[in-house]
């Protein structure tokens, strides 16, 4: 149980360009789910927290206008990175937690590649 | 959230226990210890967590000291499919699903044949 997947697994686009980016909890609703961002040999780093049926909240530095987040249903929250640039390449992993447990789990990520 | 400490890399043979310890000093009453890992181009995997008894499961052992300040996560026979970054990650529990994780550095575990 506490199956979280993303799709795609991995993306390629053109500069300027929007990106889609799809988290689901595959077994259980989630109230919350969490989107990181991971750049080469660095660690995770927290980008935003979905909330279904609300606002993202984002972490500081982090463009909401750039980084469109939707949470829509218990199961799908959605990441757009709109008008993509090479510096948005990056490993973008979403996490959720089943409403009545505190472990989070994470996707297999996805990794962008913006030419 | 309480900061962690971790060695940033270690090694281990395989087949042999893996010991990975992990500093958390200022932990609070309210904060649990999770463990995570994450292997080469994968999203972290949940491992094992644990508040202040010792905690094991199909996974690994989870050993904290009593005054809590302290943490060793135990594979007890390492393979080389093990070797990964391993993060010790403190936060608060108590139900909320809404509580965010921070990741720190976390130990980067090679099992050698």
């Amino acid at each position: 149980g506490a199956v979280v997947s993303q799709h795609p697994s991995r993306v390629i686009c053109k500069s300027g360009t929007s990106v889609k980016i799809e988290c689901r909890s595959l077994d259980f609703q989630a109230t919350t789910m969490f989107w990181y961002r991971q750049f080469p040999k660095q660690s995770l780093m927290l980008m935003a927290t979905s909330n279904e049926g609300s606002k993202a909240t984002y972490e500081q530095g982090v463009e909401k206008d750039k980084f469109l987040i939707n949470h829509a249903s218990l199961t799908l929250s959605t990441l757009t990175v709109t008008s993509a640039h090479p510096e948005d390449s990056s490993f973008y992993i979403c996490s959720a937690s089943p409403d009545v447990t505190d472990t989070q789990y994470f996707g297999p990520g996805t990794r962008l590649t913006v030419l | 959230d309480a900061k962690t400490t971790q060695p940033p890399s270690m090694d281990c043979a395989e087949g042999r226990a893996a010991n990975l310890p992990c500093n958390h000093s200022t932990i609070s009453g309210n904060e649990y210890v999770y463990w995570y890992r994450q292997i080469h181009s994968q999203g972290p995997q949940y491992i094992i967590h644990g508040l202040k008894n010792n905690e094991t499961n199909e996974m690994a052992s989870l050993i904290i000291t009593e005054d809590r300040k302290s943490s060793t996560l135990i594979l007890p026979h390492a393979t080389l499919r093990d070797t990964a970054v391993y993060y010790c990650i403190v936060r608060v529990g108590g139900g909320n699903a809404g509580n965010m994780l921070t990741f720190g550095g976390g130990t980067r575990l090679m099992v050698k044949p």
